[in-house]
């Protein structure tokens, strides 16, 4: 069974450029988490979703930051307009269906670093 | 939320057991105590979680004391590959925002040959 696959591993994008991240979760897995991990701090949860539907995006940037989960494909955390302090690393996770409860894991990706010149 | 409070970092000789405090005085009676590591480079790893009792798997054993205050995670013999950060982490069972692990700065581990 694969695990969380991100890409691209490494993105670079100047200021003002969109960055589109991608997240495939495990099979069998519809719950999708994004943190990032901005250079020497700690790892910050952005969004949950589910299949379709946001559940909290507490800590989304109001901002240029949206994220989807489509029915079919990978979700996408998508910024717009980067600026040099979107430069981070964005991990993403994933649980299994019943991912609600306490007790479930979340699997984490390899991430995506984005460079922002 | 609740918090945890880890130290900043620990250093342990290879093959010699590693035990990583880990304080949340403040712990509600639905919050699991979940942690955490991240290798260099890596995205985070599930290590092992409990409510009450101690719980052993294949990578660590959880010790969580009697008041819930505190617990530790132990890695009975450190290897190199062991060298990571250690998150502590509490989830609550029933409220929504459960969800979401809240990563505190975590524990450094460091591992000497």
């Amino acid at each position: 069974n694969a695990g969380v696959m991100q890409n691209p591993r490494h993105l670079v994008r100047r200021r003002g450029q969109e960055a589109r991240l991608r997240c495939s979760p495990m099979k069998g897995h519809s719950h999708v988490y994004w943190y990032r991990q901005l250079p020497e701090e700690g790892l910050k949860f952005m969004v949950y979703l589910q299949k379709e539907n946001i559940i909290d995006e507490s800590g989304m940037p109001k901002e240029r930051f949206s994220a989807e989960f489509p029915k079919e494909g990978p979700s996408i955390l998508r910024i717009q307009q980067v600026v040099r302090g979107d430069s981070a690393a964005y991990f993403c996770a994933s649980s299994p269906p019943q991912g609600a409860s306490y007790g479930n894991e979340q699997f984490f990706g390899p991430g995506t670093r984005l460079t922002v010149l | 939320d609740a918090k945890t409070t880890q130290p900043n970092s620990m250093e342990s000789n290879e093959e010699e057991p590693v035990h990583l405090p880990c304080n949340h005085s403040t712990i509600s009676g639905t919050d699991y105590i979940h942690w955490y590591r991240q290798l260099p480079s890596q995205g985070p790893e599930y290590v092992i979680h409990g409510l009450t009792s101690n719980v052993n798997n294949r990578m660590a054993s959880l010790a969580i004391a009697e008041d819930r205050k505190s617990s530790t995670l132990i890695l009975h013999r450190a290897t190199l590959r062991d060298a990571a950060v250690y998150y502590c982490i509490l989830r609550d069972a029933i409220k929504a925002a459960g969800n979401k692990l809240t990563f505190g700065g975590g524990t450094r581990v460091l591992v000497k040959p």
